[in-house]
């Protein structure tokens, strides 16, 4: 069965700091990997996708993440995080076998911006 | 520029009552899905459809029943709400074929008393 691990409940940066939230995932075959932000009280937007190629993957916003086969992570990364990043994240597994149809979401993890 | 929308934003229900989500999307996706989010738990798929007149349980399934008579149009029922079934309700669609982006409504939030 697929699964994700998001093993950061809360972080808590400043603004300007850089940001890297952790993504660990389980699954059979080649996965695709997505990150969602969730501002509060609002539907999940997404950030950013990984399906093959280029293991390091830009997204909107200014957030990149890089595919480790090896580790099984989609760690989502920011350089300079800016107090409008405050929201939850979340990532996805999915793929093209049966499950594939599925996506899989992590626990989330929430981001609090120090000004 | 409607996407996928959601009604109602808010209901209140008494154990033992039926409702109705309702989830409409004008994208043409073939692919719809209804998840709950639940503190600490992220989001559960409970039901999906990759088509017109097909739907599939997910991970959650219990308590709920869809339908999928139109591309456009993929509701949720709840025949006797219970208070676990107090959550955050979130419809999502995407084009056919797997990986694609999930398109996400804004939201039911459910209270069953």
């Amino acid at each position: 069965a697929q699964s994700v691990t998001q093993p950061d409940i809360h972080i808590t940066v400043s603004e300007g700091a850089s940001l890297e939230l952790r993504c660990n995932y389980s699954y059979g075959a080649t996965p695709y990997l997505f990150w969602y932000v969730q501002s509060p009280g609002q539907g999940l937007q997404l950030l950013l996708k990984y399906f093959s190629g280029d293991t390091l993957v830009q997204g909107i916003k200014g957030f990149e993440a890089e595919f480790k086969r090896s580790q099984s992570s989609f760690n989502l990364r920011k350089p300079s995080v800016h107090w409008s990043d405050a929201a939850e994240y979340f990532c996805a597994v999915g793929g093209v076998t049966g499950g594939g149809n599925k996506l899989t979401f992590g626990t989330g993890t929430q981001l609090k911006v120090e000004l | 520029n409607a996407g996928v929308t959601q009604t109602p934003k808010f209901q209140v229900l008494k154990t033992g009552q039926s409702m109705t989500l309702q989830c409409a999307q004008d994208m043409n996706h073939e692919y719809m899905s209804w998840y709950r989010q639940d503190p600490g738990m992220g989001l559960r798929l409970i039901h999906y459809s990759v088509g017109a007149g097909i739907t599939d349980q997910g991970e959650v399934p219990n308590g709920y029943n869809v339908s999928r008579s139109t591309t456009e149009d993929f509701p949720l029922r709840l025949l006797s709400a219970a208070p676990s079934q107090t959550s955050v309700y979130f419809c999502a669609s995407r084009p056919g074929g797997a990986g694609g982006e999930l398109f996400f409504g804004e939201g039911s939030r459910l209270t069953v008393l």
